[in-house]
């Protein structure tokens, strides 16, 4: 199956600030979602974004799925932002998504 | 229109116990996948169903079956429970694949098990 990378692992920030979230894949990608879990551990629809870029207030994502990559952006980050945001894909298999290990953000006011 | 919608939310069971949770996807929604979560190994995929067929299966033990019903509505069970079962389970549905589009997943709210 794919493998996906995540970076950084663990991103701390103070409210306003800016941040981009990466995922790199092994193979091509096909079904490229971004998810934050919440606390009570719901994963949340982002963005489903196979190719091109998207924006949703101030959350916008850009795929490049001839190199295999992903970005998120988070702009004038809001305390309430914080969470885990994962990026998954099924790359050549039907039925199930690969995740990455998660990209662990806390936004401090 | 209502979204994906797991019952129990929280479980706590007893190490031999079995537990069945459940899962109801979005209405015409035919691919029901399953995932468990935990800190060490992250979101494992269990297996996922499409039109009460079995497609794809991780890499779990036996205990862990599931099935689905004509009305796409799924469970999964596991049999004799360890306490490394403890975890949140996601349930996951989605329109698969639809002249030549793909859709993307949609996940429940979870089922938090702890086996004590």
């Amino acid at each position: 199956g794919i493998q996906v990378e995540q970076s950084p692992p663990d991103l701390i920030l103070q409210e306003g600030a800016n941040s981009t979230l990466r995922c790199n894949f092994s193979d091509s990608v096909n079904n490229l979602q971004w998810f934050h879990q919440n606390p009570w551990g719901q994963l949340i629809n982002l963005f489903y974004i196979p190719s091109g870029t998207k924006q949703n207030g101030r959350l916008s994502a850009t795929t490049v799925a001839t190199e295999r990559y992903s970005l998120l952006y988070i702009s004038s980050s809001q305390t309430t932002d914080s969470g885990v945001y994962f990026c998954a894909d099924r790359g050549s298999t039907l039925g199930r998504l690969y995740f990455g290990r998660g990209t662990q953000l806390t936004v401090w006011p | 229109k209502a979204g994906v919608t797991q019952t129990p939310r929280y479980l706590i069971k007893t190490r031999g116990q079995q537990v069945t949770l459940s899962c109801s996807p979005i209405s015409g929604h035919r691919s029901v996948s399953w995932y468990q979560q935990t800190p060490g190994q992250g979101l494992q995929f269990l297996f996922e169903y499409f039109s009460e067929t079995q497609r794809n299966k991780g890499n779990f033990p036996g205990r862990f079956s599931g099935r689905q019903f004509s009305n796409s509505r799924s469970e999964m069970n596991v049999s004799t429970l360890e306490l490394g079962d403890s975890a949140l389970y996601l349930c996951a549905s989605s329109l698969g694949v639809r002249g030549g589009r793909n859709y993307g997943y949609t996940f429940g709210s979870g089922t938090r098990l702890t086996v004590v």
